[in-house]
């Protein structure tokens, strides 16, 4: 079964840090670019940053650029996000997201979805 | 930034009658141009990609059209299972994705 799982969702102070994770199962997690979006309460969704599946390139909305750093680890399968100075404007759901097509590169939509995991960012 | 707008924001139709989202573009992005559904407490699921061609075991009763600038999606003989929020989003301007700010689909 095709499934991504996220984790790592909590409720932070302003200007701390938190690292979510997006574990893959049933594909190869190795031949797919990864993405992580992301949903304000009540709001619509934000894409976040991208990671290719060679780990050859990483790109960032500008919203989190300098702050979020996305990695992945393909020999566990897993794909994380390390959110630093958060802010309040970061509280959402994350979900992790996969193309569409295997080595992509870009230009395609995402087919997979986590389940998404809860950020509160509040003092 | 290509700037998604979706119309309406609410859209109530009855059950087995047509409806009909809008999504416009700021520029032009092909036909690279995807739709999703959010069920109330789920995640996104793929339903359109390519303006027109329906992702993996989705019924035939969701069509995409458009090219460019403007697109929609209908679906046909609504169901009460489609209640949900659709989103369009541009994949053209990669990586620098944009979703619509989302249709409500209610179900009268």
């Amino acid at each position: 079964q095709v499934q991504l799982v996220e984790s790592g969702g909590g409720v932070v102070q302003p200007g701390t840090s938190l690292r979510l994770s997006c574990t893959a199962s049933g594909f190869p997690f190795t031949l797919y670019d990864m993405h992580w979006v992301r949903q304000a309460p009540g709001k619509g969704l934000e894409w976040v940053a991208v990671i290719w599946y060679d780990i050859s390139n990483k790109y960032y909305a500008d919203s989190v650029k300098g702050r979020f750093a996305i990695s992945r680890d393909n020999s566990k399968n897993t794909m994380y996000l390390q959110m630093n100075s958060l802010r309040a404007e970061d509280t959402a759901v994350y979900y992790c997201a996969r193309d569409r097509v295997s080595k992509g590169r870009g230009h395609d939509p995402f087919d997979i979805w986590g389940q998404g995991t809860m950020v509160t960012v509040s003092s | 930034e290509i700037v998604m707008t979706q119309s309406p924001a609410t859209l109530s139709v009855s059950p087995g009658k047509r409806a009909t989202l809008s999504c416009r573009a700021s520029q032009n992005i092909s036909s690279n141009l995807a739709w999703y559904q959010q069920k109330p407490g789920q995640a996104p699921r793929l339903l359109i990609y390519g303006a027109s061609t329906r992702a993996t075991g989705i019924s035939a009763r969701f069509s995409g059209s458009g090219s460019g600038t403007e697109f929609t999606v209908t679906i046909s003989s609504l169901q009460s299972e489609d209640l949900a929020v659709y989103y369009c989003q541009q994949y053209n301007d990669w990586p620098m994705y944009t979703f619509g700010q989302g249709t409500k689909l209610e179900i009268k």
